[in-house]
Order: structure tokens, then C-alpha cells, then sequence
């Protein structure tokens, strides 16, 4: 039961390049977000999907874009990549969107950009 | 202004001591969450409440919805407790979770 996957687990980028984060999940959750993860501060929103076909900005959606490919896939676009983007990503699926359902959690993937 | 805060920011203890973690968040809420990063960086979800008290194995949690206060506790700690332990409380625009910066516990042998 793999729950949440997500891909690559380690990218480094020099400025400019852009990729893509990839996540799945095998719960036939309806909501999947994404999340960064910076020293000192707590995990905030960069885009979420409710449900399939959807998407919507978080708190920090600057230099991001996403696709929600279907239900199981959702996945993050650094168009062109900047060294305030080196942080660590996680992607995060619920069966409804967040506050009534509990979130489950991808690996992360740890990013750096110089 | 932060939304959700927690205390203490970090922790040390010794293996077999009671721990209290604490969160205090300044927006109405329909649910609290805690949850748990692995030394590895995983996170896992370990409780959701809304009134009350949740017991799971050595972990209890408490929220008192007057005082926008919860608490997680952990009896009888272990080192493989050790880990970061963070808030969260449905508090966005968009209605998404506002997480807290996090409780880093170390329990010593």
C-alpha cells in the first residue's frame, strides 16, 4: 500500500532551470496539495486541488503552477527555478479538503537551487 | 502575526518522563490537528480533534475550544518518540490548514 508518492526524493537546480514535481496517490482521495517546508517556519499552501479538474492558489503560489492530471496525480511546475525556491516539498492527499480530514503525507522532496 | 503558535520550540528529555506539548491558535477552528516529522522528514498525521480528548497508545491529546488551547501529551517517553510534533487548525482563506513552526523533542536514554 504505497499511499502517497512522491518524486524525485533529492533535485538540485542551477537558477533558471525549470522541473517538475511529480505526486500520486492510491487512496482515491479527492484533495491533494502541495506544500514547501523552509527552516524556521511552519508548512505553507502553494497550490491545492479540492477534487479532480480543480485548482487553487494557497499562501505562497509565486513561481509554481500545477496539474491535476487526474484523480490519483498532481503535480508541481517550477517554471523557472530561483534560489528562494531551495526548500523542501511535500505533497499531501485527503479524502475532502483539509480541515475535517486528516492529510497524509508524501516523502518530500528536498530541492535545492543555486 | 502568527496563527497558530506552539511552546516550547524545543524540548529535551529523559526516557521514561511525562511531555506536554503545547498550541494556542487565534482563529475559530472546526478541527485541530497533530502531527508528528520523523527524523527522516516523513510526517504523519496523529491526531484529529474537535471537542475533548483522543488517547492513541502512549499519546494523548486535549483541546479546549474556549481557550483556542490544545495540548499533546506523551507518557512514558521513549527515544523513538524523538521527532517534531506539529500544530495545525483550519484557519486559511481558502480554507486550508494553518500549521504551527513545530516542537523538536529529544528523549535522552
Amino acid at each position: 500500500n504505497a499511499g502517497v508518492t512522491q518524486t524525485p526524493k533529492f533535485q538540485v537546480l542551477k537558477t533558471g532551470q525549470s522541473m517538475t514535481l511529480q505526486c500520486a496517490q492510491d487512496m482515491n482521495h479527492n484533495s491533494m496539495y502541495w506544500y514547501r517546508q523552509d527552516p524556521g517556519m511552519g508548512l505553507r499552501l502553494i497550490y491545492y486541488s479540492a477534487s479532480e479538474g480543480t485548482t487553487d492558489k494557497g499562501e505562497v503560489p509565486n513561481g509554481y503552477n500545477v496539474s491535476r492530471l487526474n484523480k490519483r496525480e498532481f503535480s508541481l511546475r517550477l517554471e523557472s527555478a530561483a534560489p528562494s525556491q531551495t526548500s523542501v516539498y511535500f505533497c499531501a492527499s485527503s479524502v475532502g479538503l483539509a480541515g475535517n480530514y486528516i492529510q497524509y503525507f508524501g516523502a518530500g522532496t528536498r530541492l535545492s537551487v543555486l | 502575526k502568527n496563527e497558530v503558535e506552539q511552546s516550547p520550540q524545543n524540548l529535551t528529555a529523559q526516557e521514561g518522563e511525562f511531555i506536554t506539548i503545547n498550541c494556542s491558535y487565534s482563529v475559530g477552528i472546526s478541527a485541530l490537528h497533530w502531527l508528528q516529522q520523523h527524523p527522516g522528514g516523513g510526517i504523519v498525521s496523529l491526531f484529529m480533534l474537535s471537542s475533548g480528548k483522543k488517547k492513541h497508545g502512549r499519546l494523548i491529546a486535549t483541546i479546549n475550544i474556549q481557550e483556542k488551547h490544545s495540548s499533546l501529551h506523551i507518557t512514558a517517553s521513549h527515544p523513538r518518540d524523538s521527532a517534531v510534533y506539529i500544530c495545525a487548525v483550519l484557519g486559511g482563506s481558502q480554507g486550508n490548514l494553518i500549521f504551527g513552526k513545530g516542537t523538536k523533542l529529544s528523549v535522552k536514554p
